[in-house]
Parts: structure tokens; C-alpha cells; sequence
């Protein structure tokens, strides 16, 4: 079983949708992340949860709005979608003094 | 944050030994050097963590020099499997909750010639 998953691998939409990527953990972890990976390869932490609370949103959007249901989801919701939003969007898993897990990533293109 | 400093690229042959280094000098007393690596078309992947202490496990071993101002990732036997870029990291933990922030740098590419 994958640790983190995160659905769909690609996504291929054009400017102005809205868009959701999914994430599933099955570590049984408290604490749930979103990292942007930009064009020039810089991975960058986006929001924090921990047990379905916001705990660290680092200066993205309004546009962006994450979704914890439970503690073993994260899912984010991407509104009104611009060309630089294209990225590749990673989810990751983790509690206290233990080591992060990442999903594989979405690969999301806007044209 | 606390920021490291890595060489953008290295190459290593085939079943030889790799040393990775990192420099933290602003490294604060209790933080963490965490090393995580990213495979081609994949997420970052733990690789090894430590404190003040030389660390072994089965993927890697972690030096931390004295002053804690530095420290090398060493690959002992490395694999064509192991080309990826690897990132030198200080655990910032924001919260009580144990909430990791992990500043990722630009990392070092590693080649591995057959």
C-alpha cells in the first residue's frame, strides 16, 4: 500500500477553472502537508494541518483552499486557475520527531 | 529560516563511496540536519536525521561536525539507483503539535556513472 497517494497524477486544464487535488494517507499520521514544486525545481511548503486544523498557511492565495474531511485526507481546491499555477503539487504525511512522507506528486498544467 | 548550503552538482562512479556536503552555519542549538532526497518523477524521499551525533542506517550514514556548523551525507556503496537530488535540511518544528517546516534548498544533483 502507498503511504501517501495523491489523485490525479496529471492534470491538464486551461485558465480560469477551478480544480481539486486529492491526497489519502494511510500512516495513521496527525499532521498532513501541501508542497509546490515550481518550475525551477524549489519545493516549497504551502499549508500545514494537524487533525483537520490549519496550523501553517505560508502566504499562498485565497484561490488555494485546502480541505481536511478527516485526518487521513488533505485535499486542495484551486480556484480561478493561472498560468503560474502550473507545478508540480506534492502531499506529505509526518508526526512529531518522525520523518516526512511525500506522495508522487500532481503535475498540474495550465494553458 | 535557517538556511544550508549545498554544491549543485557531483558525480560519483559506480559502487564507490559519496560524500554530500552541507553547510549550516547558522544552525541554532536545537535544530535538527535532516536529509531527504528527490528521485526523478518523484516525491522527496527520507534519507537520514540527526542532532549533534553521527548517525548510521541502512540507507546512509550522517557526520555532523563538532560545531555543528557542517555535516556530509555519505552514500558508502552508491548505486546507479541512488542518481537523484538530495537536500540538506533544518527542522523547524512551528508548533506544539510537532508541525514540521522543511525549508527545502536548491539540493545536489547526483550523477552516478556506470
Amino acid at each position: 500500500d502507498t503511504a501517501v497517494s495523491q489523485t490525479p497524477k496529471y492534470l491538464v486544464t486551461q485558465m480560469g477553472n477551478d480544480k481539486s487535488i486529492k491526497c489519502e494517507q494511510n500512516l495513521g499520521h496527525d499532521t498532513m502537508y501541501w508542497y509546490k514544486q515550481d518550475s525551477k525545481k524549489f519545493l516549497k511548503i504551502m499549508f500545514s494541518y494537524n487533525n483537520k486544523e490549519l496550523i501553517i498557511n505560508e502566504t499562498v492565495p485565497n484561490r488555494f483552499s485546502p480541505k481536511s474531511p478527516d485526518k487521513a485526507h488533505l485535499n486542495l481546491h484551486i480556484n480561478s486557475l493561472e498560468l503560474g499555477d502550473s507545478a508540480v503539487y506534492f502531499c506529505g504525511a509526518g508526526r512529531y520527531n518522525s520523518p516526512l512522507h511525500f506522495g508522487n506528486g500532481t503535475r498540474l498544467t495550465v494553458t | 529560516d535557517a538556511k544550508t548550503t549545498q554544491p549543485n552538482s557531483m558525480e560519483s562512479n559506480e559502487e564507490e563511496p559519496v560524500h554530500l556536503p552541507c553547510n549550516h552555519s547558522t544552525i541554532s542549538g536545537t535544530d535538527y540536519i535532516h536529509w531527504y532526497r528527490q528521485l526523478p518523477s518523484q516525491g522527496p524521499e527520507y534519507v537520514i536525521h540527526g542532532l549533534t551525533s553521527n548517525v548510521n542506517n541502512r540507507m546512509a550514514s550522517l557526520a555532523i561536525a563538532e560545531d555543528r556548523k557542517s555535516s556530509t551525507l555519505i552514500l558508502h556503496r552508491a548505486t546507479l539507483r541512488d542518481a537523484a537530488v538530495y537536500y540538506c535540511i533544518l527542522r523547524d518544528v512551528v508548533s506544539n503539535f510537532g508541525n514540521e517546516k522543511l525549508t527545502f534548498g536548491t539540493g545536489t544533483r547526483l550523477t552516478i556513472i556506470p
